[in-house]
């Protein structure tokens, strides 16, 4: 039982560059999250999934998409990465949205 | 605004004491509270819950107390070990809306 796993787990691009950042977890929970973190700002929420099928934008949404591509999978796309991207990302699963959260290790993405 | 904060930033303390991380919440709405715990280039780690009908829960060597009235819930840790240290975060979540709100953080260090 892995828990949540994250690819990759380091990344560099250049303005402009787009790239993909998976998520999987084993665990048959029915909602995914994805969050950054920055220093002095916690986490934040970018984007997350209630259930397969459906998703919602969170509180940091912008410049990014997501997919919820089966219950275990929940992809978070980059379209046109900007230096304000950087940041380390973070996976999230959780049975349904009042059970606790459990993360991934976190995806360091720099942008140039 | 609603928001969930911590008195001290950081928290530094002998191997062997008692450790109290402390974090207040102004939204009297929160129902569902978590502690986590983050270690260098790690993804957060669940460490214990509370709902809001609770006041007290006890993990292993972890306790969490929950006061409704001043809004105010902290983080206890008996006989603090080296491999405690570790950045803490509180988070505050509203009914089924799966937006989990983190506060900023407490760097706890253990000295040997």
């Amino acid at each position: 039982n892995a828990g949540v796993t994250q690819t990759p787990k380091f990344q560099v691009l250049k303005t402009g560059q787009s790239m993909t950042l998976q998520c999987a977890q084993d665990m048959n929970h029915n909602s995914m999250y994805w969050y950054r973190q920055d220093p002095g700002m916690g986490l934040r929420l970018i984007y997350y999934s209630a259930s397969e099928g459906t998703t919602d934008k969170g509180e940091v949404p912008n410049g990014y998409n997501v997919s919820r591509l089966n219950k275990r999978e929940f992809s978070l796309r980059l379209e046109s990465a900007a230096p304000s991207q950087t940041s380390v990302y973070f996976c999230a699963s959780s049975r349904d949205g009042q059970e606790t959260q459990y993360f991934g290790p976190g995806t360091r993405l720099l942008v140039l | 605004g609603e928001s969930v904060g911590l008195h001290l930033p950081t928290l530094s303390v002998q191997e062997g004491d008692n450790s109290i991380i402390n974090c207040a919440y102004s939204n009297s709405a929160s129902d569902y509270f978590i502690w986590y715990k983050q270690e260098s280039g790690k993804g957060p780690q669940f460490i214990i819950d509370i709902r809001s009908n609770m006041d007290k829960r006890q993990g292993q060597r972890v306790t969490v107390l929950l006061n409704k009235t001043v809004k105010h819930l902290s983080l206890q840790i008996a006989a603090t070990q080296p491999g405690d240290s570790a950045v803490y975060f509180c988070a505050e979540l509203r009914g089924s809306n799966y937006k989990l709100t983190f506060g900023k953080g407490t760097l706890l260090t253990v000295n040997p």
